[in-house]
């Protein structure tokens, strides 16, 4: 079975430049997440989607990052413009459902490491 | 709010030592804990898992508990080799959360294990 793709692995862009990231979920999984890590300090969730139908966006600086699952299936976030702060690895995870069981379980991707001079 | 607390790495062990790395969480409700690895240069994996007070979670030769009383999930290994050199993440879900099942991680704490 297919992992979680996600691309490009790495990024290096000026500061306000736009950026976008790919990410494909394992097929079947309804749930999607993005979540950013900054080094040094755990993953923090950016957005959650359910189908295709944004579930929490609460943590998002929306006035600068936007993400679409307009199919349900693969997924694209975007930041624009770019500032310092936004270095980071952006993380992509898939489950089955949003639930506590076994098909709740998050299968995280390579992540995407981005760079911001 | 929900918040998962690690202690500070790095932990540097020789091979075969027993391991422990602290975690303490707060949540309003009752949360599901979890254990996850990243190696060097891949991407995070689900180590272990549990989901309710008293439950033990264990893989690959490690394990935790679930100790609602004292609110902690602890990773434990009993003889630690190299290939165990990672970064290790605790986290929490909790339904009750706005976030639904969204993962809450701790800082992450880096191990390495020599020779």
């Amino acid at each position: 079975e297919a992992g979680v793709a996600q691309s490009p692995r790495y990024k290096i862009i000026e500061k306000r430049q736009s950026v976008a990231f790919w990410c494909n979920p394992i097929s079947g999984h309804a749930t999607l997440y993005w979540y950013q890590q900054i080094l040094g300090q755990g993953p923090k969730l950016l957005i959650q989607f359910q189908n295709n139908g944004v579930v929490d966006d609460s943590q998002l600086p929306k006035d600068r990052f936007s993400a679409e699952r307009l199919k349900g299936v693969d997924s694209t976030l975007k930041i624009q413009p770019a500032k310092l702060e936004d270095s980071a690895v952006y993380l992509c995870a898939s489950s089955l459902s949003p639930s506590g069981g076994a098909a709740g379980t998050q299968y995280f991707g390579p992540g995407t490491r981005l760079t911001v001079l | 709010g929900n918040s998962v607390t690690q202690m500070e790495g790095p932990v540097t062990l020789s091979e075969e030592a027993f391991l422990t790395i602290n975690c303490t969480y707060t949540a309003t409700g009752y949360p599901s804990l979890f254990w996850y690895v990243q190696y060097p240069g891949e991407g995070l994996q689900l180590l272990l898992k549990a989901t309710k007070a008293d439950d033990k979670g264990s893989n690959k030769g490690f394990e935790a508990t679930y100790r609602k009383e004292t609110t902690s999930f602890h990773l434990e290994k009993g003889s630690v080799q190299v290939s165990d050199s990672a970064v290790y993440f605790c986290a929490l879900s909790d339904l009750q959360s706005n976030s639904g099942y969204a993962l809450n991680f701790g800082k992450g704490t880096s191990l390495l294990v020599t020779p």
